[in-house]
């Protein structure tokens, strides 16, 4: 299977929002609600902070959203804080039991 | 609390056997899948393959079918990923992640925990 499309980069000033946008086909994305959403600072272990598109786990703020239509599912991180700055991952199920990644994407706050 | 614990650092030469580990605690290692993922240096995320160790059902990603093993011991909470002979191209971090769900559908991409990771150097 093919990785996900994501944006290489996104920004935003603090207090801004950004939403990075991840885009699959019918096969993954488009085909089921199991998408998540992954960050990752730099030299530490990937962080759930979206799955089955919409839901947030415990302890992730609310500031942290999830969204799909069609073939594309975005992340939108509202009132944006230094802490955010990180890369971002997507991931969906990708039929046959498997999963996919996205090519992530580099959150820089300004 | 939900605990992976990873084997340590390792430096192999191109050939090389390597089975690293992943040891689950404060949950039911049994009834949840464990999923193996790797990042080469500077890249993305990359999935490998899950297992469910209660009966050792394993699902790899065609890109890694054959080029490594997923096995797991549940007498010990343990999950594994083995090469029988590393190339230069296998240096990379690789995590274990455990996904809440026991049906594969979610759990092939929702990972609530995930291991410090174990970096994997291969160089003659």
């Amino acid at each position: 299977q093919s990785a996900l499309t994501q944006p290489p980069s996104a920004s935003g000033s603090p207090g801004q929002s950004v939403t990075i946008s991840c885009t699959g086909t019918s096969s993954d994305v488009g085909g089921y609600n199991y998408v998540s959403w992954y960050q990752q600072h730099p030299g530490k272990a990937p962080r759930l902070m979206i799955y089955e598109v919409t839901k947030r786990p415990s302890g992730v703020p609310d500031r942290f959203s999830g969204s799909k239509s069609g073939s594309t599912a975005s992340l939108t991180v509202s009132g944006l804080q230094a802490e955010d700055e990180a890369d971002y991952y997507c991931a969906s199920y990708a039929g046959g039991h498997m999963g996919v990644f996205g090519t992530g994407t580099k959150v820089t706050v300004l | 609390e939900v605990q992976l614990v990873q084997s340590g650092a390792e430096v192999k030469k191109p050939g090389e056997s390597l089975k690293i580990s992943c040891q689950g605690s404060g949950y039911s290692f049994t009834t949840s899948w464990i999923g193996w993922v790797r990042q080469m240096p500077g890249k993305g995320l990359e999935w490998m393959g899950i297992i469910f160790p209660d009966d050792s059902d394993t699902i790899y990603s065609p890109s890694f079918q054959g080029q490594v093993t997923i096995s797991a011991d549940k007498s010990i909470s343990t999950a594994y990923l083995q090469w029988s002979s590393l190339r230069a191209s296998d240096t990379a971090m690789y995590y274990c992640a455990r996904s809440p769900y026991r049906g594969a559908f979610a759990a092939s991409c929702t990972f609530d925990n995930w291991g410090q990771g174990t970096l994997v150097a291969v160089s003659s």
